[in-house]
């Protein structure tokens, strides 16, 4: 069974602070995307990489950051968490022609 | 903006009854359309996806329907049941750019007793 985790369900931080969420996938996947879901808004990409070490901007990337240090491990990093950072972050990985597969989701609260 | 304009926002469907969730697109470079469900707390699954080769198909319940020259497609849940209550995405996306979905706002589907 394919298996996407993300390390926490929820989070809240304070504004300022620098908030790193995780993602691993067991599929061996070379894609692994970050997205952010708001209501109203749909899901909207954050950045995606295709290789480790890889990473591209997507629709969104301001305020974030990415690291891919291994094959199965996609960091999403907030270098200094804002209030309209406010949101759910879902985490998807997919192998080229195949399903994607998404995260359970990290719902995060910047106070 | 949003590439793909999902309607409507929210629909309330009796059991037994159709659900029907409309999507449109721009870019003529996307050839993959797929559907999610999402239930609470959990991330979005894939359901039923179509490419622009055919223009309907079917799974159990769930029916896409596409029409390439109009840029629309459709989701149909058939004889909806209360366990299909759940937000439902469409999404699009172009094989030059695999796995870079363009996704609808979503329609949260209620199905009542």
């Amino acid at each position: 069974d394919v298996k996407v985790t993300q390390s926490s369900r929820y989070l809240v931080k304070r504004t300022g602070e620098k908030v790193f969420l995780e993602c691993v996938q067991d599929m061996d996947h070379e894609n692994m995307f970050w997205y952010r879901q708001d209501p109203g808004l749909g899901l909207r990409l954050i950045y995606f990489s295709y290789d480790v070490k890889m990473k591209e901007k997507g629709d969104i990337p301001e305020g974030y950051s990415v690291s891919r240090e291994k094959k199965e491990r996609f960091s999403l990093i907030l270098e200094s968490a804002s209030t309209n950072q406010t949101s759910m972050y879902l985490c998807a990985s997919i192998r080229e022609g195949e399903t994607q597969y998404f995260g359970p989701g990290t719902r995060l609260l910047v106070l | 903006q949003q590439q793909v304009k999902q309607s409507p926002q929210s629909l309330i469907v009796q059991k037994g009854g159709i659900s029907i969730i409309n999507c449109a697109y721009e870019n003529t470079a996307f050839d993959y359309f797929p559907w999610y469900q999402q239930f609470p707390g959990k991330g979005p699954a894939l359901l039923i996806a179509i490419r622009p080769d055919v223009s309907e198909k079917k799974e159990g319940r769930f029916t896409i329907s596409f029409n390439k020259s109009a840029k629309q497609f459709s989701l149909h849940i058939m004889d909806s049941q209360p366990g299909d209550s759940a937000t439902y995405f469409c999404a699009a996306s172009g094989t030059d750019s695999w796995g870079k979905f363009q996704f609808g706002a979503g329609t949260q589907v209620v199905v009542t007793p």
